[in-house]
């Protein structure tokens, strides 16, 4: 089945530094989506993008489906960013069946 | 604004018991999902229902797990003779109609935590 990496696993920084948060994937994709988890265990939205760019104030995400990819932006970090960032996709079609990435935990201290 | 909506968001049972998980979806949407996520792990999928249907149960354990969606009323995800495995946080997703704008974008309710002694 398709394989879906995330890197890095960890990530410590300072409040205000930007981050790039890396998905992999093995094959080609037809739904994609960022969530964070936040420490109190809620899987928030952050993106569905299975193609292109999108921004929402200070997050943003690229996929670049051809070379089966996606890039999670965090600009100027808050510590309410802490928490489990997952990339998640869906090989099938729109299914609702997807396969998520171990994740990368963020965290951003004061 | 009302989204996925789970109860209990908590739950405890001993081992042997039943354990019952409510989802509502977000009004509109016909397709409900169940996954799993176990302590420092991923989420997994476990099943896709809409109403009165599995559509498809390939993430389910084979025994003593069942779920349904009925006509009426929200979705149920039903764990029988729980043993301390089965300790974990249960997510309920629902999407628009699969060919609906951004159908097959999935919303996440905020799980309900089971945990088995």
């Amino acid at each position: 089945g398709i394989q879906v990496e995330q890197s890095p696993p960890d990530l410590i920084l300072q409040e205000g530094a930007n981050s790039t948060l890396r998905c992999n994937f093995s094959d080609s994709v037809n739904n994609l989506q960022w969530f964070h988890q936040n420490p109190w265990g809620q899987l928030i939205n952050l993106f569905y993008i299975p193609s292109g760019t999108k921004q929402n104030g200070r997050l943003s995400a690229t996929t670049v489906a051809t070379e089966r990819y996606s890039l999670l932006y965090i600009s100027s970090s808050q510590t309410t960013d802490s928490g489990v960032y997952f990339c998640a996709v869906d090989p099938s079609g729109n299914t609702g069946k997807l396969i998520f990435g171990q994740g990368t935990t963020l965290q951003v201290k004061p | 604004n009302a989204g996925v909506m789970q109860n209990p968001r908590h739950l405890v049972r001993r081992r042997g018991q039943e354990a019952r998980l409510r989802c509502s979806p977000v009004k509109g949407h016909s397709h409900v999902y169940w996954y799993r996520q176990l302590p420092e792990e991923g989420l997994k999928f476990m099943v896709y229902l809409q109403k009165e249907n599995i559509i498809d149960e390939s993430g389910m354990p084979k025994e003593r797990f069942s779920a349904e969606f009925p006509k009426e009323g929200p979705s149920i995800l039903r764990i029988q003779q729980v043993v301390r495995g089965d300790s974990a946080a249960y997510f309920c997703a629902s999407s628009p109609p699969i060919g609906a704008p951004k159908g097959g974008e999935l919303f996440f309710g905020e799980g309900s935590r089971l945990t088995v002694l």
